[in-house]
């Protein structure tokens, strides 16, 4: 059974700084990964898909990068803004079916 | 595009009553899927649709549960009779057959209490 890890829970920064958010599955016969941004008490806003054929996705400041061996993933987020404050779920769908798994959400303040 | 369409956002309600969550996909997406998030354990899916025809009802908790889509523009959950532990956010997500990997979009959830 597929399991998705996200580290660190929380992680709170200084507005400007570079950050890296980690997670990482154990089944690495995946189909893609998916990341997420949810804001509180809202739905999920998709960041950005890896197909798994692709070691990488960039969408303005955040770069997502795919190591499928290892069974990681990192979402690269540049110049930090309080804006860019609230969960990040990562998630990776398997080759035979739709059943995406989820990861906690690492929760993420950017301090003005 | 509106994006998926969840209604309603918030409902409360007492326990044994019967609860229906509605979900309209984006148009043109060919699947749809149904998930709880709560605190303990994380989002989870329920059941997903292909074309209208239920795929996988793993998910789902129990027979208090059922999902129904009776055509490609509306689906609902139903949980009868409701129960406190089923309070959570429910939300509805659709997908494309074709396109990039088939990149899942949520809608903005219901939001359930049971009393």
């Amino acid at each position: 059974k597929q399991e998705v890890t996200q580290i660190p829970a929380a992680l709170s920064v200084p507005e400007g700084e570079n950050l890296v958010l980690n997670c990482s599955f154990t089944d690495s016969a995946i189909y893609n990964l998916q990341w997420f941004r949810q804001d509180p008490g809202k739905g999920l806003t998709s960041l950005l898909l890896i197909q798994s054929s692709q070691r990488e996705q960039t969408s303005g400041r955040l770069n997502a990068s795919l190591d499928k061996s290892s069974g990681r993933s990192t979402l690269y987020i540049a110049a930090s803004q309080p804006g860019d404050s609230a969960t990040y779920l990562c998630a990776v769908r398997p080759y035979n079916n739709n059943d995406m798994r989820f990861g906690a959400g690492t929760r993420l303040t950017v301090k003005p | 595009d509106a994006g998926v369409i969840q209604s309603p956002r918030h409902e409360v309600t007492e326990m044994g009553q019967e609860v229906t969550l509605r979900c309209k996909p984006i148009s043109g997406h060919n699947s749809l899927f149904w998930y709880r998030q709560t605190m303990m354990r994380g989002l989870e899916l329920l059941i997903y649709f292909n074309n209208n025809v239920p795929i996988d009802d793993s998910g789902m908790p129990e027979d208090r549960f059922s999902a129904k889509m009776p055509n490609a523009s509306f689906s609902t959950l139903k949980i009868q009779p409701s129960e406190p532990r089923d309070s959570a956010v429910y939300f509805c997500a659709s997908s494309p057959d074709r396109g990039p990997a088939n990149e899942q979009f949520f809608g903005p959830g219901t939001r359930l209490t049971v009393l």
